[in-house]
């Protein structure tokens, strides 16, 4: 069973950078052959998109929602079994619990989530 | 607003059939997912592909579509199964949601 760690939230100031992890572990399949997707909860909201990085078969593509295009960048350490979600120039409307989630293509039944990460970006 | 239209809230009694439509022009062409997400807790998958079930999810859930709505149907629910439920679907790159709905078994 997969399971989605991630790490690394708190507080930053308005226009500040901040890096979250995703650490993934469970796998029966190889972690290079996953999609990482970030998806974002602001307080009393609904769910957004915020990107995602392809397979190593993909050449590990990269996606982004129109919100964070620009200043959001998706990495992975495939040896580490790692997803990275750099923010930088945060506002406050990016203050979110933000999710990793683990998808693998033609293996639609693996759909993990983490448990989430709080970013609070406020002066 | 939300790309995905669900209910707010669904409440039924111990045992009885809960259901939860999730509607949205993408669902004509694409599959939707269901995943249930309780306090403190990372979402758990419990149906893909509209009405496939991952093993390790009760036979009481499953799912159905239906032009451009889609349905969990939730039956004999039980107390465990509060929680707040959630559609979503792929649209193109990006993941559509809708709402969430919460669902009270009492």
């Amino acid at each position: 069973e997969v399971q989605l760690v991630e790490s690394g939230g708190g507080l930053v100031q308005p226009g500040g950078s901040l890096k979250i992890s995703c650490a993934a572990s469970g796998f029966v399949f190889s972690f290079s052959d996953s999609t990482i997707h970030w998806v974002r909860q602001a307080p009393g909201r609904g769910l957004e998109w915020v990107g995602r990085i392809g397979s190593k078969g993909g050449g590990h593509a990269t996606a982004y929602g129109a919100s964070v295009q620009g200043r959001f960048t998706i990495s992975r350490d495939d040896s580490q079994n790692t997803a990275l979600l750099v923010m930088d120039s945060l506002k406050g409307e990016d203050t979110a619990t933000y999710y990793c989630r683990c998808t693998v293509l033609k293996k639609n039944w693996i759909d993990a989530w983490g448990q989430g990460t709080l970013v609070t970006v406020s002066s | 607003s939300y790309d995905l239209t669900q209910p707010s809230s669904v409440s039924v009694s111990p045992g009885q059939t809960a259901k939860i439509p999730c509607s949205g022009d993408v669902l004509a062409k694409k599959y939707a997912r269901w995943f249930l997400q309780k306090p403190g807790q990372a979402p758990i998958l419990i149906i893909y592909n509209d009405d496939e079930r991952p093993s390790g999810i009760p036979e009481r859930f499953s799912g159905s579509s239906s032009g451009t709505t889609v349905t969990l149907t939730i039956s004999g629910a039980q107390v465990e199964d509060e929680g707040d439920y959630y559609c979503y679907s792929a649209a193109g790159d990006n993941l559509v949601f809708g709402g969430g709905t919460r669902l009270t078994v009492l």
